[in-house]
């Protein structure tokens, strides 16, 4: 079946260390998107990518870095710098320009 | 500067009537809209969506209405049942963005039996 997986569903994090966020889709997307959900603020976007080696900051991208290698990949770094990393994170897929996303089942972050 | 905006946080409404939900865009660029449904701790999933070339879409218990005047579109579920207890976002996305959507805060329905 195809689909698009992120991992670990649950992380927790030391302040000070950055952490990766897997995200894995073998729907043959060309585009790839990180989204953050807090509280009332809906979905925001960090980071998003059309095509492979290629990627733009969304409205949220400071204290993250990405890349994408492959594909089927599109990991996401909380580096340090992020001051509030607490949150659920999204990751999603689209042939691009279609409008519609595949998202995962998310991952939720807790710095202790 | 939120270019989708759901203005209502929270919706509460008796099973078997309609829930209608509310959104407002910014952007005259945005030509296609969609609805997503979320439950706690899980990914968004596709509900339904309409291009700007039409005002009305429908599936099933569900209805999209788009007024580009106004730039507010909403989405009619009815009959509402308990199971469509959850939050639902508004996205949307411009042709020339190559497919980015811009989501709303979301709001949380909740259906009383």
């Amino acid at each position: 079946d195809g689909g698009i997986t992120q991992s670990p569903k649950y992380l927790f994090r030391k302040e000070g260390q950055n952490v990766t966020l897997s995200c894995e889709q073998n729907l043959n997307h060309d585009a790839m998107y990180w989204y953050r959900q807090d509280p009332g603020q809906g979905l925001r976007l960090i980071y998003y990518s059309q095509i492979v080696n290629d990627f733009q900051k969304g409205d949220i991208a400071e204290g993250y870095s990405v890349s994408r290698e492959k594909k089927e990949s599109f990991p996401l770094t909380v580096t340090s710098a992020q001051k509030n990393p607490t949150a659920f994170y999204l990751c999603a897929s689209s042939i691009v320009a279609s409008g519609g996303y595949t998202f995962g089942s998310g991952t939720r972050l807790t710095v202790v | 500067d939120q270019q989708v905006k759901q203005n209502s946080p929270s919706l509460s409404v008796q099973e078997g009537r309609i829930s209608i939900l509310n959104c407002d865009y910014t952007n005259s660029m945005f030509d296609y809209f969609l609805w997503y449904k979320k439950y706690p701790a899980e990914g968004p999933t596709f509900l339904i969506s309409i291009s700007s070339i039409k005002d009305k879409n429908e599936d099933g218990r569900f209805t999209v209405f788009l007024n580009k005047s106004a730039k507010h579109l909403s989405l009619h579920i009815v009959p509402s049942q308990p199971g469509d207890s959850a939050v639902y976002f508004c996205a949307a996305s411009a042709g020339n963005q190559g497919g980015k959507l811009i989501f709303g805060q979301g709001t949380e329905l909740s259906v009383k039996p």
